[in-house]
């Protein structure tokens, strides 16, 4: 079965800073990783999809995440953290039949 | 191209009443799924539909259905709501081609608060 897992419910980073969001999966086949993004009263919006090829994926702005099947992570990061970023990050995990999300990470950023 | 529309943003209802509410996808996507978004549980897959027909449903009481229409437009409905159901309820669209490894596109939401 696969499942998705978010450490830490809660990050808060400086503002320029490195932001780092982790995301474990379980999956008994080839997942295909998303990382959405949720702004307050918003639904959710894509940031970026792995699928298949390049383990680094980039995303919109200025994110990107790393599929590292060894560790089986997908961990989300942006060098430089702006206000804009502030938001709750979702990670999701696909198989055939099934979508399943993580239980969120809120990011705050200090000014 | 329009996004996700979900019509009303915000609902109140008392307990016992029943609410529908409604999805427009983006022009094209033929699946649409809805899940429920609280505090304590995160998001809950609802169901989806796909050319008319449900095609995958979460573990959520018969008080909740669904429909979707020819032109891929979607309702949920909850009846003999509970102070429970108090959640953001979020509509997403997808082309539904690959099924669940389709990037989905989700609308605002409508908050539905049960007194």
């Amino acid at each position: 079965a696969q499942s998705v897992t978010q450490l830490g419910s809660h990050v808060s980073v400086s503002e320029g800073a490195l932001v780092l969001l982790r995301c474990n999966y379980s999956s008994s086949v080839p997942p295909y990783l998303f990382w959405y993004v949720q702004y307050p009263n918003q639904g959710l919006q894509l940031l970026l999809k792995y699928t298949t090829g390049a383990t680094l994926v980039k995303g919109i702005n200025g994110f990107e995440a790393e599929f590292k099947k060894s560790e089986t992570s997908f961990h989300l990061t942006k060098p430089s953290a702006h206000m804009s970023d502030a938001a709750e990050y979702f990670c999701a995990v696909s198989e055939s039949e099934k979508l399943t999300f993580g239980t969120g990470t809120r990011l705050t950023i200090i000014p | 191209k329009a996004g996700v529309t979900q019509t009303p943003r915000y609902l109140i209802k008392t307990r016992g009443q029943q609410v529908t509410l409604s999805c427009s996808p983006i022009s094209g996507h033929r699946s649409v799924s809805w899940y429920q978004q609280t505090p304590g549980q995160g998001l809950q897959f609802l169901f989806e539909y796909f050319s008319e027909t449900q095609r995958n449903k979460g573990n959520f009481p018969g008080r909740f259905s669904g429909r979707q229409f020819s032109n891929s437009r979607s309702e949920m409905n909850v009846s003999t709501l509970e102070l429970g159901d108090s959640a953001l309820y979020l509509c997403a669209s997808s082309s539904g081609d690959s099924g669940w490894r389709s990037p989905l596109h989700f609308g605002n939401g409508t908050r539905l608060t049960v007194t």
